[in-house]
């Protein structure tokens, strides 16, 4: 069975250019996860999805950030338009259920801002 | 103070040695997490525990639910084991994912 996939692996953009991420989690997987993760540090929440509901967006800069899951299954996330110190590896994570399951993370997509 | 707290931050140990990370939570959890990441690699479930204790090879991962506590334990450490171990609890009020600060360590040959 196909892990969580992410796409692009690789993104450079110039800065005031647009982006989006693409995350197709684990089928069946109701719980999906957005995360941020700078060198050297740990993830940091963008959002959570239960199903086609966003629970926890809380830590998205809605400025810049969007996402969504329409149909409660892959997922888009877009930065428009990109900064410097947006640079970053966006992850993606996916489990059966927010209470206990088991998590499961894609490869990451590592964005350059020129 | 952080809700998920893990020792040691850093370890580094020779090759062979019983390795123990440590994890402590201060809130009501529905289930722990201990993940682990090489350094420019991707994040690896390694256990979800919500009690006791389950063993995977040469990792095992204990949980005293009671005393708010969890630990890694790695037999017969290998340079390969080297990784950043990360300990996250879902917190059983919001499930909410808090993750610790993480546990790099350096297995040297």
């Amino acid at each position: 069975e196909a892990g969580v996939v992410q796409s692009p692996r690789y993104k450079i953009i110039e800065k005031k250019q647009p982006v989006a991420f693409w995350c197709n989690p684990i089928s069946g997987h109701n719980t999906l996860y957005w995360y941020l993760q700078n060198l050297g540090q740990g993830p940091e929440l963008l959002i959570r999805y239960e199903n086609e509901e966003a629970v926890d967006d809380s830590q998205l800069p809605k400025d810049r950030f969007s996402a969504e899951r329409l149909k409660g299954v892959d997922s888009t996330l877009k930065i428009q338009p990109a900064e410097l110190g947006d640079s970053a590896v966006y992850l993606c994570a996916s489990s059966f259920n927010d209470r206990d399951g088991e998590l499961f993370f894609g490869e990451g997509s590592r964005l350059t801002v020129l | 103070k952080n809700e998920v707290e893990q020792s040691p931050q850093n370890l580094t140990a020779q090759e062979g040695e019983f390795i123990t990370i440590n994890c402590s939570y201060s809130v009501g959890i529905s289930a722990l997490h201990w993940l682990q990441q090489h350094p420019g690699g991707g994040i690896v479930s390694l256990f979800m525990l919500s009690s006791g204790k389950k063993k995977h090879g040469r990792l095992i991962a204990t949980i005293n639910i009671q005393e708010k506590h969890s630990s890694l334990h790695i037999t017969a450490s290998h340079p390969r084991d080297s990784a950043v171990y990360i300990c996250a609890v879902i917190q059983d009020s919001n499930y909410q994912l808090i993750w610790g600060a993480g546990t790099k360590l350096i297995i040297k040959p």
